[in-house]
């Protein structure tokens, strides 16, 4: 019973193209949350969302675009890819927006820009 | 704004070692704090938190207690295992409304057997 998952696990592409990954929480949570990891295994939150809102908005580039079609899935879409967006991604979710709730993570989508 | 500090790593150590990883936090408000543990090619887990000054969180033996006149949060176990060997994250949630979670930087550990 995976409880955070994301689609793909391991992403490598070439500068200039779209890709998007996808994130499902089978948990009933209200709250999604997208990370990136940099190589320095360095954490930052992007995004967050409560019931399809949007909450944070980590000051991303406009190139990143996170869509939450329903409070279960919380997908992230990348436009023209560049070389500094090789990262690995974070999807996490929590049951609602409290300071004090823990964040459940997904295994993390690897991705290698070309 | 919030930060979390790191002791720096990595940490190497020998099975059945005590540890003390620490981690100290500046925030505006009255954070819950956590440690997070990373284990390789994997996503994060929670591996223990406290949500109010002098808890004492606690989990697969290790400890962490919420010390706010340091503004401190220290991680403890008092006997290593090779399956411990990971990265470790101490990180802190503000009260504010919509506050983020923010990590400290992570310190690796090697357990040796």
């Amino acid at each position: 019973d995976t409880a955070v998952s994301q689609t793909p696990k391991y992403l490598v592409t070439q500068m200039g193209n779209d890709k998007s990954i996808k994130c499902e929480q089978n948990l009933g949570h209200d709250t999604m949350y997208w990370y990136k990891q940099d190589s320095k295994k360095f954490l930052k939150i992007m995004f967050s969302y409560n019931n399809k809102e949007l909450i944070i908005n980590e000051t991303v580039p406009n190139r990143f675009s996170p869509k939450s079609p329903d409070k279960a899935h919380l997908n992230l879409h990348i436009n023209s890819l560049e070389l500094g967006d090789s990262a690995v991604y974070f999807c996490a979710s929590s049951q609602e927006l409290s300071y004090q709730e823990t964040q459940y993570f997904g295994p993390g989508t690897r991705l290698l820009v070309l | 704004g919030d930060s979390v500090t790191q002791m720096e790593g990595p940490v190497t150590l020998s099975e059945e070692a005590f540890l003390t990883i620490n981690c100290t936090y500046t925030a505006t408000g009255y954070p819950s704090l956590f440690w997070y543990v990373q284990y390789p090619g994997e996503g994060l887990q929670l591996l223990l938190k406290a949500t109010k000054a002098d808890d004492k969180g606690s989990n697969k033996g290790f400890e962490a207690t919420y010390r706010k006149e340091t503004t401190s949060f220290h991680l403890e176990k008092g006997s290593v295992q090779v399956s411990d060997s990971a990265v470790y994250f101490c990180a802190l949630r503000d009260t504010g409304a919509n506050s983020k979670l923010t990590f400290g930087k992570g310190i690796t550990l090697s357990v040796r057997p």
